[in-house]
């Protein structure tokens, strides 16, 4: 079974620019997760989705934003980019109850300058 | 509140085990997760336990829960250097995927 895939695996992208990740869930998987991996914050969860629907959502101001679409594929996006953006952000897919367990891609590195 | 304790660094022997420890703040966590990550990867899903076990075994890991102290810890058995990485401890307070990690706790191995 393959596994989570991310779309690209970096990225080099302005301030002010907006940008558009990408992620494919293993196959069955219902529920596709984001992180966002930096040196200072760590992992901070962004939202979830669940059947096309935003089930959870973190901290995170509204220049962050997502969807999954009805093969469980989801996109985030980002807006107004700041330096600040710049970080691994990790998708990770489950089954979609609360016992099963989450499943990462290997990432996309996006940089902001 | 929520928070996720780890030390930052531990330092093993080739062949030796390695704990690593972890505090957690809800009590309310269904599971609580290890996670590995490898330079320039993402987190590969090492094992889990759920919150009415006290201790899980899966060949070289060996999880150990203690749910008064909210204390959970990994020891790898035999550590080789291919075990060298970043080890990640998350709980679960939210549900619904919602994880809440500890800053990671890197492993060096050494000979």
């Amino acid at each position: 079974k393959a596994g989570v895939t991310q779309t690209p695996r970096y990225l080099i992208k302005t301030r002010g620019q907006q940008v558009t990740l990408s992620c494919s869930p293993i196959s069955g998987h219902r529920s596709v997760s984001w992180y966002q991996q930096t040196p200072g914050q760590g992992l901070q969860f962004l939202f979830e989705y669940f059947s096309e629907t935003q089930r959870n959502k973190g901290n995170f101001p509204g220049r962050f934003s997502g969807r999954q679409f009805s093969n469980s594929r989801s996109e985030m996006n980002v807006s107004t980019l700041e330096l600040g953006d710049s970080a691994l952000y990790l998708c990770a897919s489950s089954a979609g109850t609360s016992k099963d367990p989450l499943h990462f891609g290997n990432g996309t590195r996006l940089t902001v300058t | 509140g929520e928070d996720v304790e780890q030390s930052l660094f531990l330092s093993v022997r080739e062949g030796d085990s390695s704990v690593i420890n972890c505090t957690y703040t809800d009590s309310s966590s269904t599971y609580l997760y290890w996670y590995k990550q490898e330079p320039g990867a993402g987190l590969q899903l090492l094992t889990y336990i759920f919150s009415n076990m006290d201790m899980k075994q899966d060949q070289r890991l060996t999880v150990l829960l203690n749910k008064k102290d909210k204390h959970l810890s990994l020891r790898i058995a035999d550590t080789q250097t291919g075990d060298s990485a970043i080890y990640f401890c998350a709980e679960t307070p939210g549900g619904y995927n919602k994880l809440i990690f500890g800053a990671g706790t890197r492993l060096a191995v050494h000979p």
